[in-house]
């Protein structure tokens, strides 16, 4: 069961930020939201997660509501290597393991 | 060494025969899991072992058939699969809990049954 939505695309122009939502309206207290995306079906390459705060690292930013229903990926100055299928994940951990539930995916198109 | 290797990286079968996939990771992860992914789709999962155990079976058919014979390596036995099981299949790993930490995914296996 998917836990997340996502719109089906988006086109970003190239050197401009790149906004990708996600809605996770029912999501717990314990579980994390992740981003992963996936270039021509190779494997899926994580790249950001966070619980409630605001994260970053050198590839992105996350934004996350205050009421944790939904949260923004945003890739600063989109290239044209960042076009790809990216994925919102919700984590839920379980007695000794984690279940990763992927939403459907935004395409997102960086064009010139 | 961050990667999850995953072999062969393309297979054709035929109905009737019997083939493995195979996964493989040195990160010390003791959670690995099965996806597979259909064109255009997000990855399904199927398994997940955790320390050598299977914890979770996604309703799969038993024409696949999981096996972890240690903490670093993951089969998926294929037998008798139809055609619409063709898909790529994706292999990850993870710290099992508590650790926060995240998945990583090998290159998977384009696998196509004829």
């Amino acid at each position: 069961d998917a836990k997340t939505t996502q719109p089906t695309s988006m086109d970003c122009a190239e050197g401009r930020a790149a906004n990708l939502p996600c809605n996770h309206s029912t999501i717990s207290g314990n579980e994390y939201v992740y981003w992963y995306r996936q270039i021509h079906s190779q494997g899926p390459q994580y790249i950001i997660h966070g619980l409630k705060n605001n994260e970053t690292n050198e590839m992105a930013s996350l934004i996350i509501t205050e009421d944790r229903k939904s949260s923004t990926l945003i890739l600063p100055h989109a290239t044209l290597r960042d076009t790809a299928v990216y994925y919102c994940i919700v984590r839920v951990p379980l007695y000794n393991f984690n279940k990763f539930y992927f939403g459907s995916g935004t395409k997102l198109n960086v064009k010139p | 060494d961050t990667e999850v290797t995953q072999t062969p990286k393309h297979l054709v079968m035929g109905m009737t025969n019997k083939k493995s996939l195979k996964c493989e990771q040195h990160m010390g992860h003791r959670a690995m899991y099965w996806y597979k992914q259909k064109a255009k789709k997000p990855p399904e999962l199927m398994f997940v072992y955790s320390y050598e155990k299977l914890s979770i079976n996604e309703s799969v058919p038993s024409r696949f058939s999981p096996e972890c014979p240690n903490s670093s390596l993951l089969n998926l036995h294929l037998h008798a699969l139809q055609p619409e099981d063709s898909a790529l299949y994706l292999c990850a790993s993870s710290q099992a809990l508590p650790l926060n930490t995240e998945a990583f995914f090998g290159q998977g296996t384009r696998l196509t049954v004829v």
